[in-house]
């Protein structure tokens, strides 16, 4: 069965420095999304993407987020200067189309220092 | 009224026995209801879903109950398993006004006891 890969697994990385998380979404799917979910909390909206660009996003996702899908197959999201409270999992999602089911990857592990 | 509201916060379940999440929302926008189960070190998966025409929607051991007048939702499991411990997420979307976007609840921790 297709599924969502994300990379890294886990990422550790200076408070101040940038960051670039990595999705692979299906292969089909036209929608793509990213989510976080700050350790013991709710899984937490951040951005939607679709046709290279952004369809919707939230109040976290400020000046320095950014996305990007800069092939056919890859889909990114930059933190451009970290801060301590961006530590959480970030977890990418995919559908076909906008009104079907998104299919989750298994997230990445950004701990700021 | 963005918010989706879930509980309980954690549920122990014997084996064989029945497991209820509830969850509630204020936007009668929402038209799509699913729930999520997450495994440690996984991410979100789809488990089933439903939408506002619907109060009932079933399959195999996992049913949703949906009262639109009331407006909440639950997941139900029949004859809880080990293998069911997880935690489970409901969420809901709002696509004509906001698109895919999910809000999720707060999550339930579920742990079926042998």
């Amino acid at each position: 069965e297709p599924e969502v890969t994300q990379t890294p697994s886990h990422q550790v990385t200076q408070m101040g420095q940038e960051v670039i998380l990595r999705c692979v979404p299906i292969s089909n799917h036209l929608y793509f999304y990213w989510y976080r979910q700050i350790l013991g909390q709710k899984v937490e909206f951040l951005v939607s993407f679709y046709n290279n660009e952004i369809s919707e996003k939230s109040e976290i996702f400020d000046d320095q987020f950014s996305v990007e899908r800069p092939d056919g197959s890859n889909f990114t999201l930059k933190i451009r200067s970290t801060k301590l409270e961006d530590s959480a999992m970030y977890f990418c999602a995919s559908s076909v189309r906008e009104n079907q089911p998104q299919h989750f990857g298994d997230g990445t592990r950004l701990s700021i220092l | 009224q963005q918010q989706v509201k879930q509980s309980p916060q954690s549920l122990i379940v014997q084996k064989g026995g029945i497991s209820i999440i509830n969850c509630a929302y204020e936007n009668t926008a929402f038209d799509y209801f699913p729930w999520y189960q997450q495994f440690p070190g996984k991410g979100p998966a789809l488990l089933i879903a439903i939408r506002p025409d619907v109060s009932e929607k079933k399959e195999g051991r996992f049913t949703i109950s949906f009262n639109k007048s009331a407006k909440q939702f639950s997941l139900h499991i029949m004859d809880s398993q080990p293998g069911d411990s997880a935690t489970y997420f409901c969420a809901a979307r709002n696509l004509y006004n906001q698109g895919g976007k999910l809000i999720f609840g707060q999550g339930t921790e579920l742990s079926v006891k042998p």
